[in-house]
């Protein structure tokens, strides 16, 4: 059974500080890493892909991932309000081709208060 | 750029009934189209894949005779819920994949369906 592991939260952090998501996987032949942000009531709009290890920024948000500890997480610097969502982490488990499925963690719910 | 629509966004029907539920990719062609299901809080669950021109490959546990996919063209994919019942209540959500980035899903905004 191919797992991917968040902590469900809440995740509440105070507006312009660090939000810290984390994530773990089970497969350890991922290759493919994906954040998405899903409002309550909407659907997931993806916010980063890292597929290397190491960092990854964009904007205010940065991905790092750690393959031999099969470990993934998303920084949100400069949290706002309007980051208040729940963070789903995504892994792609597919055998290549055109088979690309993903896994999605249960998410965590970040709440950033003004 | 990549923006998949779905309609319709929400439907309430009575049990017995079958919904369709369309999946487009509006400015891409998209090579694979997903559709999951989500319940209230929890994550979300792969139902199936579905390739133009080619049979869906549904996941274990989901009923394919219950689930009907049409993937007619490079941007529509149809699921239909047949002799739809109250427990098949949820939010379902489709995501395509595109030619020139084959491993980014962009998801649509989902439907919500509520048997009655």
């Amino acid at each position: 059974q191919k797992e991917v592991e968040q902590n469900s939260g809440p995740l509440s952090v105070p507006e312009g500080a660090i939000a810290s998501l984390n994530c773990t996987y089970s497969d350890r032949g991922s290759q493919s890493f994906f954040w998405y942000r899903q409002y309550s009531g909407k659907s997931p709009e993806l916010i980063m892909s890292i597929y290397s290890n190491g960092d990854k920024e964009d904007g205010r948000f940065t991905a790092q991932l750690n393959k031999a500890s099969q470990y993934v997480s998303l920084l949100i610097r400069d949290s706002q309000p309007s980051d208040s969502a729940t963070y789903l982490c995504a892994v792609n488990n597919g055998s290549g081709g055109s088979n690309y499925k993903l896994t999605f963690g249960k998410g965590t719910l970040l709440t950033v208060n003004p | 750029g990549a923006v998949v629509s779905q309609h319709p966004s929400w439907v309430i029907c009575k049990s017995g009934t079958s919904v369709k539920i369309e999946c487009r990719s509006l400015d891409f062609q998209a090579t694979t189209m997903f559709w999951y299901r989500q319940f209230p809080k929890q994550s979300l669950m792969l139902m199936a894949t579905s390739n133009e021109g080619s049979k869906a490959t549904y996941e274990q546990g989901v009923e394919k005779d219950k689930f009907l996919i049409n993937h007619a063209s490079l941007t529509l994919s149809t699921l239909t819920v047949t002799s739809a019942h109250p427990e098949d209540s949820s939010f379902y959500i489709c995501s395509a994949i595109g030619m020139t980035s084959q491993e980014t899903q962009y998801f649509g905004p989902g439907t919500r369906l509520l048997v009655l």
